[in-house]
């Protein structure tokens, strides 16, 4: 069956610190692979998306992520991160017919 | 434009009670899934739609949860005999096409 496992619960990071939240997942097959984000009282919001071609994506609010075949890991990236980061962020794998199988998510600190 | 919208935002039932929740999804979008996120925990996948026909509903708990989307646009996610277990944030998404799935702000359903 398919998993994803991100590796950190929680994630306390100082302002203007770079952060890496992982995410790895099991698949025998193509994937199509996803992170959102949500804040405290909403839904997810999607921050960037691998469907295929370049393995580095760039997504929004300055977030980019690295597809690894190889090691089957998805890390979330940014060099420096701000107060309104804290949140709590989801990696996903896409299976056929569209359904979504979550991580169990990180929760990232940002402290001043 | 107007996104995926839930209601009511909050529920509180008693347990045995029957409960409905709402989803409007964005204009067109021809696929509608329902998540159902405990606490602490990644969003998991319950049912999918496709218009109205209701593809997959390998996700639902037990014969208790019941969904329909009867004109293929708003959907209703049913409970039968609530029990304490069901509180949940319920989460609704739809797409357009097979890849990026557009969340709802969610019903958080508490059952005392």
């Amino acid at each position: 069956a398919q998993s994803v496992t991100q590796l950190d619960s929680q994630v306390p990071v100082f302002e203007e610190a770079p952060v890496e939240l992982r995410c790895n997942y099991s698949s025998s097959v193509s994937v199509y692979l996803f992170w959102y984000v949500q804040y405290p009282n909403q839904g997810l919001q999607l921050l960037l998306k691998y469907l295929s071609g370049s393995t580095l994506v760039k997504g929004i609010n300055g977030f980019e992520a690295e597809f690894n075949k190889s090691q089957t890991s998805f890390h979330l990236r940014k060099p420096s991160v701000h107060i309104s980061d804290t949140a709590e962020y989801f990696c996903a794998v896409k299976l056929g017919g569209g359904k979504l199988i979550f991580g169990q998510g990180t929760e990232l600190s940002v402290k001043p | 434009g107007a996104g995926v919208s839930q209601s009511p935002r909050y529920k509180v039932a008693k347990r045995g009670q029957d409960v409905a929740l709402r989803c409007d999804p964005i204009s067109g979008h021809v696929s509608l899934f329902w998540y159902q996120q405990a606490l602490g925990q990644g969003p998991e996948f319950l049912t999918y739609f496709q218009n109205e026909a209701q593809l997959d509903k390998s996700g639902l708990p037990s014969d208790r949860f019941f969904a329909e989307r009867p004109e293929g646009s708003v959907s209703t996610l049913k409970i039968q005999r609530t029990q304490q277990e069901d509180s949940a944030v319920y989460l609704c998404a739809s797409s357009l096409e097979s890849t990026e799935q557009f969340f709802g702000p969610g019903t958080r359903l508490t059952v005392l």
